[in-house]
């Protein structure tokens, strides 16, 4: 069964800094790119970040651009985003989302997502 | 940078309706649109992409269409378990963006 299980949220004050971290299993992790994708409470579903199969091609959202790093680990099978110079703004929950490219369009699409994880940015 | 703009926000309708979201983009995407639906307290999940594919495991009441600009969302007939919110999503060359979501509500 695939899963996909986020962890590392909690309370941060403003300037502060998470590793949140996406374990995965149940298929080849290497094989595919991923996303972080958040959602403020009670709002819609804003992109992140994606990081690709090899590890070489990222890309950032401009809000969080300077100040969010992902990554990935291949032989843990493992997605980190790290997140620095929080804001109160960045409060969400953080979602992994695995990466899924049809290539008759050239869309990427989020195929499987985790459960998420709640960062909460707050003095 | 893209954007999607979903209509309406919000909408009532009953067990067995016919439902249709729409989505309009800023610029032509071709066909490189997918939708997904979201349930209180859960991940989204996919439900069609490439504007028209059925995503694993969805329902045939589910159909996408549209291209360039302009895409829909229908539900057939409106089941229980479909009162959600549903979104519409393009990734271009470099960034993700999600349109502002549809919350279908029982009337």
């Amino acid at each position: 069964e695939m899963q996909l299980v986020e962890s590392g949220g909690g309370s941060v004050q403003p300037g502060g800094s998470l590793r949140l971290s996406c374990a995965t299993s149940g298929f080849t992790f290497s094989s595919y790119g991923f996303n972080w994708v958040r959602q403020a409470p009670g709002m819609g579903l804003e992109w992140v970040s994606y990081i690709s199969d090899g590890g070489g091609t990222m890309y950032y959202a401009d809000s969080v651009k300077g100040r969010f790093t992902i990554s990935r680990d291949n032989a843990k099978n493992s997605l980190y985003l790290q997140t620095n110079s929080l804001r109160a703004e960045d409060t969400a929950i953080y979602y992994c989302a695995r990466d899924y490219t049809s290539g008759w369009y050239g869309g990427h699409y989020f195929d499987s997502w985790g459960q998420g994880t709640l960062v909460t940015v707050s003095s | 940078a893209i954007q999607l703009t979903q209509s309406p926000s919000s909408l009532s309708a009953s067990v067995g309706d016919r439902v249709t979201i729409t989505c309009r983009a800023s610029q032509d995407i071709s066909r490189a649109l997918a939708w997904y639906q979201q349930k209180p307290g859960k991940a989204p999940r996919l439900l069609i992409y490439d504007a028209s594919s059925l995503g694993s495991g969805v329902p045939s009441r589910f159909s996408g269409s549209g291209s360039g600009t302009d895409f829909t969302l229908t539900i057939s007939s409106l089941q229980p378990e479909d009162f959600a919110t549903y979104f519409c999503q393009h990734f271009n060359t470099y960034r993700g963006t999600f349109g502002g979501g549809t919350k279908v509500e029982i009337k």
